[in-house]
């Protein structure tokens, strides 16, 4: 699976948009962007997920570039219950029933 | 509907002693995944079921490391002559195995500390 590469830390003022950026410089046309997200002392939950389109549902935005080598979730009005750890995971078409591949994620502070 | 439940949720245990974790996952869900978290680390892959396939293993890191999926259904993951560097919080995740979306749902964890 490719590799994605995520800012370790990331602040952001409450009621204002969160753009957390993820690298994934080297993916395939048959990989898709997947967002999860990991709120302190939870099991991660899943927020979105794009192929090449751009993708909004009720949780977040996802805007994937047109070269496919970077994306950006957006979290249009962050709260204070948006603080978590984010992390940006490209998966296989044909894995959609596979294991995760986490990486370090980014550390999202949602400050009032 | 009910989520992913997991139990116990804290586990103490001695070196050397053998421990049971349990994954209940959501109802009608056939896929059935195994994570583990260690302090200051990321999540790690351990063991994925898929319906009756044989498990994906690839990411148990010893032979002391098992699990078993009984009717489909629940799930438990045993370590044995548990050490010190097991400890950490185990997770499972379901899914609906079908579709092209296939998010996958955690538990809360079971928190492993292993003296």
């Amino acid at each position: 699976d490719a590799k994605t590469t995520q800012p370790p830390s990331m602040d952001c003022a409450e009621g204002r948009a969160a753009n957390l950026p993820c690298n994934h410089s080297t993916i395939s046309g048959n990989e898709y962007v997947y967002w999860y997200r990991q709120i302190h002392s939870q099991g991660p939950q899943y927020i979105i997920h794009g192929l090449k389109n751009n993708e909004t549902n009720e949780m977040a935005s996802l805007i994937i570039t047109e070269d496919r080598k970077s994306s950006t979730l957006i979290l249009p009005h962050a709260t204070l219950r948006d603080t978590a750890v984010y992390y940006c995971i490209v998966r296989p078409v044909y894995n959609q029933g596979g294991k995760l591949i986490f990486g370090q994620g980014t550390e999202l502070s949602v400050k009032p | 509907g009910a989520g992913v439940s997991q139990s116990p949720s804290n586990k103490v245990t001695e070196k050397g002693k053998d421990v049971e974790l349990r994954c209940d996952p959501i109802s009608g869900h056939t896929a059935l995944y195994w994570y583990r978290q260690s302090l200051g680390q990321g999540l790690e892959f351990l063991i994925y079921f898929q319906g009756n396939s044989a498990p994906d293993k690839s990411g148990l890191p010893s032979d002391r490391f098992s699990a078993e999926r009984t009717g489909g259904s629940v799930s438990t993951l045993t370590i044995q002559r548990t050490q010190q560097e097991d400890s950490a919080v185990y997770l499972c995740a379901s899914s609906s195995g079908t579709g092209l979306v296939n998010e996958q749902f955690f538990g809360p964890g079971t928190r492993l500390t292993v003296l």
